[in-house]
């Protein structure tokens, strides 16, 4: 069985930072899938935030989040990572690592349950 | 960056009534195209891939269809446990957008 873990999520003051981590477990060749980072403010509808590809030598942002985000991936741990700095109030969300169908062109196969950051002073 | 407009944004239904929601991209996404379900304080679940496609698990009574800029999630006989948000994602290019949500209540 496919399984997504998120970590890292906790309460930041605007300005700071925070690292999610999101370990997959439950399937096999690890690098042949991107695997996507969506958010969730509370009440609202889901954002795509981030993606990497299988291999990790390709990284894709919202611009809402375009320079103050990065993501990576450790492959040989099954584990992807969201570096988030200069943090603001609208960053507040549940946010979800999504395992892509494939290593493009990807729909969501399986979805973590959630790591909830709050950005507040 | 491509635009997804669902509607209805609410919808009331009954147990048994056979459901309609519909989806339109900004421009031409091919069947690059899924549908998710969402429950509360859960995270979604995919029910609908390559616009027409069902993952496996998910009850026949849902189907999608629709090409290029048009696309519905019907749900043949809505059963209780259906009673949920849902969310087309369009994934012909980055940045992949959702559409605002679906919410699908008791009337």
């Amino acid at each position: 069985e496919v399984q997504l873990l998120e970590s890292g999520g906790g309460l930041v003051q605007p300005g700071g930072s925070l690292r999610l981590s999101c370990a997959a477990s439950g399937f096999t060749f690890f690098d042949s899938f991107a695997l996507t980072w969506v958010r969730q403010a509370p009440g609202k509808g889901l954002e795509w935030v981030s993606e990497i590809s299988g291999g990790g030598e390709s990284t894709y942002y919202a611009d809402s989040v375009k320079g103050r985000f990065t993501v990576s991936r450790d492959n040989s741990k099954n584990t992807v990572y969201l570096q988030m700095s200069s943090l603001r109030a609208e960053d507040t969300a549940v946010y979800y690592c999504a395992k892509g169908s494939g290593y493009s062109n990807i729909w969501f196969t399986n979805w973590g349950q959630g790591t909830l950051v709050t950005v507040s002073s | 960056d491509i635009q997804m407009t669902q509607s209805p944004s609410s919808l009331y239904a009954s147990v048994g009534d056979r459901v309609t929601i519909t989806c339109r991209a900004s421009r031409d996404i091919s069947t690059w195209l899924a549908w998710y379900q969402q429950k509360p304080g859960k995270a979604p679940k995919a029910l609908v891939y390559a616009a027409s496609s069902l993952p496996s698990g998910v009850p026949s009574r849902f189907s999608g269809s629709g090409s290029g800029t048009d696309f519905t999630l019907t749900i043949s006989s809505l059963q209780p446990e259906d009673f949920a948000t849902y969310y087309c994602h369009q994934y012909n290019s980055n940045p992949s957008t959702f559409g605002q949500g679906t919410k699908l209540q008791i009337k």
